[in-house]
C-alpha cells in the first residue's frame, strides 16, 4: 500500500522558520519526482516546490511566491521528503500535502499537514 | 504562468446522472491535463492524467477528454461516492497551476 505521511506543522509566528517532513513507503521513493502542494481557502491549491531524481541531480524547482524562502530536499536512503520555510507570513498559512509524481502529474498524496502562521 | 479555468463552480446532480466538468488553459498545453477528486476533509486524488489516462483503480464511468486548451472529465452515471471537488491542473512543466475547482453536490 502506497503511504506518503507529513509531519511538522503547527503554529509559527510571521517571520518564524517550520520544517516539514514526509515519509514515503509502498513504492520505490527513489524513482519518483516529489512535490510539496498547498491548499487555503483563499488561494486554493497552489503547487509549491518540485525536487527531481538522483539522476537529474536532484533539480529543484519553485513557486515564484516562495522562491528564496522555501527549500526542498529529500534522502532517498530514508524515504524522505523536506520542505525548509522560512521567513514564513501570513499567505504561507495552508494545508501542505507531499505528492509523488511518476507521470508528471501528482499521483500520490499525503494526508497533509496544518501550517498557520500568526501571532 | 499558464492559468487553469474550471467551469462550473459548482454543480448539483442526482445520483445516476451523467456530468460534464470543463477546463480551458492560458495556453496550449498538448495532453499534458490531470483530474483530481477531493471528498471533504480529505487529500485530492488523481483520477486522470494525460487528459484521458485514468488513474490505477478509477472506475470506467470516469473519462476525459481534449487537448491544446480544452479539457473535460464526464462521469457517467453519478454515484453517492462521486460527490465532492473536482480539480483540473497542467501538468505541462513547472510552476504547475491547478483550477479553481468544481464542487458536485447531491441534487
Amino acid at each position: 500500500e502506497v503511504k506518503l505521511e507529513e509531519s511538522g506543522g503547527g503554529l509559527v509566528q510571521p517571520g518564524g522558520s517550520m520544517k516539514l517532513s514526509c515519509v514515503a513507503s509502498g513504492f520505490t521513493f527513489s524513482s519518483y519526482w516529489m512535490s510539496w502542494v498547498r491548499q487555503s481557502p483563499e488561494k486554493g491549491l497552489e503547487w509549491v516546490a518540485e525536487i527531481r531524481l538522483k539522476s537529474d541531480n536532484y533539480a529543484t524547482h519553485y513557486a515564484e511566491s516562495v522562491k528564496g524562502k522555501f527549500t526542498i530536499s529529500r534522502d532517498d536512503s530514508k524515504s524522505r521528503l523536506y520542505l525548509q520555510m522560512n521567513s514564513l507570513r501570513a499567505e504561507d498559512t495552508g494545508i501542505y500535502y507531499c505528492t509523488g509524481m511518476i507521470t508528471t502529474a501528482m499521483d500520490y498524496w499525503g494526508q497533509g499537514t496544518s501550517v498557520t502562521v500568526s501571532s | 504562468d499558464i492559468q487553469m479555468t474550471q467551469s462550473p463552480a459548482s454543480l448539483s446532480a442526482s445520483v445516476g446522472e451523467t456530468v460534464t466538468i470543463t477546463c480551458r488553459a492560458s495556453e496550449n498545453i498538448y495532453s499534458y491535463l490531470a483530474w483530481y477528486q477531493q471528498k471533504q476533509g480529505k487529500s485530492p486524488q488523481l483520477l486522470v492524467y494525460n487528459a484521458k489516462t485514468l488513474a490505477e483503480g478509477v472506475p470506467s464511468r470516469f473519462s476525459g477528454s481534449g487537448s491544446g486548451t480544452q479539457f473535460s472529465l464526464k462521469i457517467n452515471s453519478l454515484q453517492p461516492e462521486d460527490f465532492g471537488s473536482y480539480y483540473c491542473q497542467h501538468h505541462y512543466g513547472t510552476p504547475y497551476t491547478f483550477g479553481g475547482g468544481t464542487k458536485l453536490e447531491i441534487k
